[in-house]
């Protein structure tokens, strides 16, 4: 199947810094989100990007579709900012059946 | 409500009794999921519902698993004769209609522990 590498695995931060996480794609994907979880567990979607960029805040992301891999960046990061970012895809076709990335875990620290 | 729930939201069992997981999806969204999350596998898919139906069952593990949907809202997952491998965190999301572009809407989970 279609794996999704996360880089880097861990981050730690200052708060204020900036940052960007990678995912890598063995397979075309058309289908990319992206995912907060924060330290209580609560998943929250951040992003619906299958191509091009978008902003929300301080957030951002891109894909690269023909490159296979996806960005988001983090800028003037808050300790809420803490937690495990994931991305996913899903099919192209039928129902959204998400595959998850290994995960980025980021800490932010005062 | 307005979000997903899930209840209980932790679980300690002895290995080989059942369990039930209960999750309670957005009002009006025909489609549900289940994942699982674990240390050494990650956050992986287990099962979909759109309505009543199942049309993909592939994440399920084993036969031990099963899970239903009545009233296309509550969904209960049972696992029988629960094994220690079992012990993991067992989110419930829904949306709208299950179209590739749509948001799901994750639940606080369910965090599992088999002694």
């Amino acid at each position: 199947g279609i794996q999704v590498e996360q880089s880097p695995p861990d981050l730690i931060l200052q708060e204020g810094a900036n940052s960007t996480l990678r995912c890598n794609f063995s397979d075309s994907v058309n289908n990319l989100q992206w995912f907060h979880q924060n330290p209580w567990g609560q998943l929250i979607n951040l992003f619906y990007i299958p191509s091009g960029t978008k902003q929300n805040g301080r957030l951002s992301a891109t894909t690269v579709a023909t490159e296979r891999y996806s960005l988001l960046y983090i800028s003037s990061s808050q300790t809420t900012d803490s937690g495990v970012y994931f991305c996913a895809r899903s099919p192209d076709t039928g129902f959204q059946k998400l595959v998850f990335g290994t995960g980025t875990r980021l800490l932010v620290s005062p | 409500g307005a979000g997903v729930s899930q209840s209980p939201s932790n679980k300690v069992t002895e290995k080989g009794k059942d369990v039930e997981l209960r999750c309670d999806p957005i009002s009006g969204h025909t489609a549900l999921y289940w994942y699982r999350q674990s240390l050494g596998q990650g956050l992986e898919f287990l099962i979909y519902f759109q309505g009543n139906s199942a049309p993909d069952k592939s994440g399920l593990p084993s036969d031990r698993f099963s899970a239903e949907r009545t009233g296309g809202s509550v969904s209960t997952l049972t696992i029988q004769r629960t094994q220690q491998e079992d012990s993991a965190v067992y989110l419930c999301a829904s949306s709208l209609a299950g179209g590739p572009s749509e948001t799901q809407y994750f639940g606080p989970g369910t965090r599992l522990l088999v002694l």
